[in-house]
């Protein structure tokens, strides 16, 4: 059973429009938490990194969540572009498995004009 | 101009051949990993490298194998012993081998077994 669970599986929202993704994590014990922006067919591109103190990180239109009591993340999109049409993949790495990650499935979001 | 490549971009495969992946990087990264992407789960780990002339086994390395000869290359082969090939294979790099440590991806290589 996959460790990390994102929801939705996708989502289809106007152009303009805000959007929220959703990240569950049972992995323990905790070191960080990445979201990455996935374009179709190219390599994941880092949008931001949590360690377990902190509870939210921006990079301009993207901002994180992080609860680490109910181990719960989340990525707001605000003002949505088409060019945010893309996966966003949630990853926690574990600080007993030193380098290795656990990626989400990731949410695929499609923005319409 | 630093990053990671990887070639080539889409590769077709028969059955019962072996075939190399290139992952190269400029960075000056001592670790390197390799993934496999399927649709509808999250990327998989089947090989890393935490420094030239060392490697070791992810969670899927059945099927595949690997050399670290150089710093800024880490080749994967894909063996016929791996039964479902047929995937998007990610490289990437982090300048040294720890989770603190943002890993850095190339563009893929999409493999197709014919």
């Amino acid at each position: 059973k996959n460790q990390v669970e994102q929801s939705p599986q996708s989502l289809i929202i106007l152009e303009g429009k805000n959007c929220t993704l959703q990240c569950n994590y049972t992995v323990s014990p905790f070191s960080n938490l990445r979201w990455y922006k996935q374009d179709t067919g190219r390599g994941p591109v880092s949008l931001t990194i949590m360690t377990f103190s902190e509870n939210t990180k921006s990079n301009g239109r993207y901002t994180a969540t992080l609860d680490a009591d109910t181990k719960q993340s989340s990525l707001h999109i605000t003002a949505s572009q088409l060019s945010d049409s893309a996966s966003y993949i949630c990853v926690v790495s574990l600080t007993d498995s030193w380098g290795k990650l656990q990626f989400g499935a990731g949410t695929q979001v499609v923005v319409t004009p | 101009d630093g990053g990671i490549t990887q070639s080539p971009k889409y590769l077709f495969r028969k059955e019962g051949q072996n075939v190399t992946l290139s992952c190269e990087q400029n960075l000056n990264h001592d670790a390197m990993y390799w993934y496999r992407q399927d649709p509808g789960q999250g990327l998989r780990l089947i090989y890393y490298s935490q420094i030239v002339n060392d490697f070791q086994k992810g969670d899927i390395a059945e099927g595949y194998s690997v050399s670290r000869e150089k710093k800024e290359s880490f080749p994967l082969t894909v063996t016929s012993a791996q039964k479902n090939p047929t995937a998007f294979y990610l490289c990437a790099s982090s300048i040294v081998w720890g989770t603190g440590n943002e890993q850095f991806f190339g563009p893929g290589t999409r493999l197709t077994v014919l």
